[in-house]
């Protein structure tokens, strides 16, 4: 069955550095997603990006913040200067159709913990 | 605003019980529902979904969930657990725009645990 593969499964980082999350979705879905969860809370939606551009954001999603698909595999989420409250689980989705109605298939995440 | 509320945050059942885990959800129109399950280590994956239709809905690992209106609710159930059901599982509405559905909106996870 197809897979959507997170890379790395934990990172460690120090507060103010940058960080890339790598994901490489399902080879023909065209919509991609990230998801966050703060330990002890709710999975939060972040950013949706469709034909290289971001479809939705969240409040979450600022400036510090941006996703890009450098080349046809890979789908990554950047984060410029690292924060604490940063450290999440983070999960990359993707779709075929832009919809959740056949449920949005989802990696295994990575876990940013910002010291 | 939308939310979802799965009001417990952790429960234990007996291998061969019967497990209901609660969902309630606001949401102005017709809700698109959906059950996610993620075992350690793995991604999140769809158990089941509701959009329209019979209320009662089958999904995999024999798990069903039944859609409320009145109560706005959406409780997943299983007649007998099984040991490898231990996991997290999520409750999630689904957030439309133009008639499709965009983006998931979580609750925060119930955390099954399984007796012997």
């Amino acid at each position: 069955e197809p897979e959507v593969t997170q890379t790395p499964s934990h990172q460690v980082t120090q507060m103010g550095q940058e960080v890339i999350l790598r994901c490489v979705p399902i080879s023909n879905h065209l919509y991609f997603y990230w998801y966050r969860q703060i330990l002890g809370q709710k999975v939060e939606f972040l950013v949706s990006f469709y034909n290289n551009e971001i479809s939705e954001k969240s409040e979450i999603f600022d400036d510090q913040f941006s996703v890009e698909r450098p080349d046809g595999s890979n789908f990554t989420l950047k984060i410029r200067s690292t924060k604490l409250e940063d450290s999440a689980m983070y999960f990359c989705a993707s779709s075929e159709s832009g919809t959740t109605d056949d449920g949005y298939t989802f990696g295994s995440g990575t876990r940013l913990t910002v010291v | 605003a939308q939310s979802v509320t799965q009001p417990d945050i952790h429960i234990t059942v007996s291998e061969g019980a019967s497990l209901e885990l609660r969902c309630n959800y606001s949401y102005g129109a017709t809700p698109y529902l959906f059950w996610y399950v993620q075992s350690p280590g793995q991604g999140l994956q769809l158990l089941l979904k509701y959009f329209s239709g019979d209320t009662l809905v089958q999904g995999i690992k024999g798990f069903e969930a039944e859609f409320k209106r009145s109560q706005s609710s959406f409780n997943l159930r299983k007649p007998s657990v099984h040991w490898s059901d231990a996991a997290e599982y999520f409750c999630a509405v689904g957030v439309r725009y133009g008639g499709a559905t965009n983006k998931l909106i979580f609750g925060t996870g119930t955390l099954l645990a399984v007796q012997p």
